[in-house]
């Protein structure tokens, strides 16, 4: 079984200032994590994902996000918030012996402040 | 541009209808999903297809809910005598072949159902 936890539905952060969105998971096997992003009425977006290479990732916007296995964590980061950054993100974990099935996250809405 | 495309983008209609969806993959990804996303949540997954064949179905997915993909191409999502707890935006996704967990599901813009 998999599940993903995602801490704070409701980020607000200020344009310039550091954004962290945080993701824990579980999982039986070792698995894929990814983040994608959400604008209203939209379809999501692949932000970036871990794949067992790196623990360090980077995407696209500049986002990126770090596992850690120890934590069980795939925490996002941005070092400078944009109005543009403004939407829904969602983690998500996939196994490494499935077809790409999905297991996502309650998402965290980030409101960015001039 | 030659993204997920999903029809209708909305739809409103009375309890008890039915109603379909279609969605139109990526040409050449063999692998269709289809999620469900309500008010605050993410999107859960509601059954998965590879070619025409569906491999998984959801508990999500009641006998009320039917999912076709003739020919492998693009695949229908119905409901049948709708319920207002049926009211969400689904999603469909598509991936390309191979690399099992790892490979990235590009999503539609989804289509949104209310039930009145």
């Amino acid at each position: 079984a998999q599940s993903v936890t995602q801490l704070g539905s409701h980020v607000s952060v200020s344009e310039g200032a550091l954004v962290l969105l945080r993701c824990n998971y579980s999982s039986s096997v070792p698995p894929y994590l990814f983040w994608y992003v959400q604008y209203p009425n939209q379809g999501l977006q692949l932000l970036l994902k871990y794949t067992s290479a790196a623990t360090l990732v980077k995407g696209i916007n500049g986002f990126e996000a770090e596992f850690k296995k120890s934590e069980t964590s795939f925490h996002l980061t941005k070092p400078s918030a944009h109005m543009s950054d403004a939407a829904e993100y969602f983690c998500a974990v996939s196994r490494t012996d499935s077809w790409g099935k999905l297991q996502f996250g309650a998402g965290t809405q980030v409101v960015v402040t001039p | 541009d030659t993204g997920v495309s999903q029809n209708p983008r909305h739809k409103i209609t009375k309890r008890g209808q039915n109603v379909t969806f279609r969605c139109d993959p990526i040409s050449e990804h063999n692998r269709l999903y289809w999620y469900r996303q309500t008010l605050g949540q993410g999107p859960e997954f509601l059954t998965y297809f590879q070619n025409e064949a569906q491999l998984e179905k959801s508990r999500l997915l009641s006998d009320r809910f039917s999912a076709e993909r003739p020919k492998g191409s693009f695949s229908t999502l119905e409901i049948q005598r709708t319920e207002q707890g049926d009211s969400a935006m689904y999603l469909c996704a598509s991936s390309p072949p191979g690399g099992g967990g790892i490979t990235e599901a590009f999503f539609g813009q989804g289509t949104r159902l209310t039930v009145v």
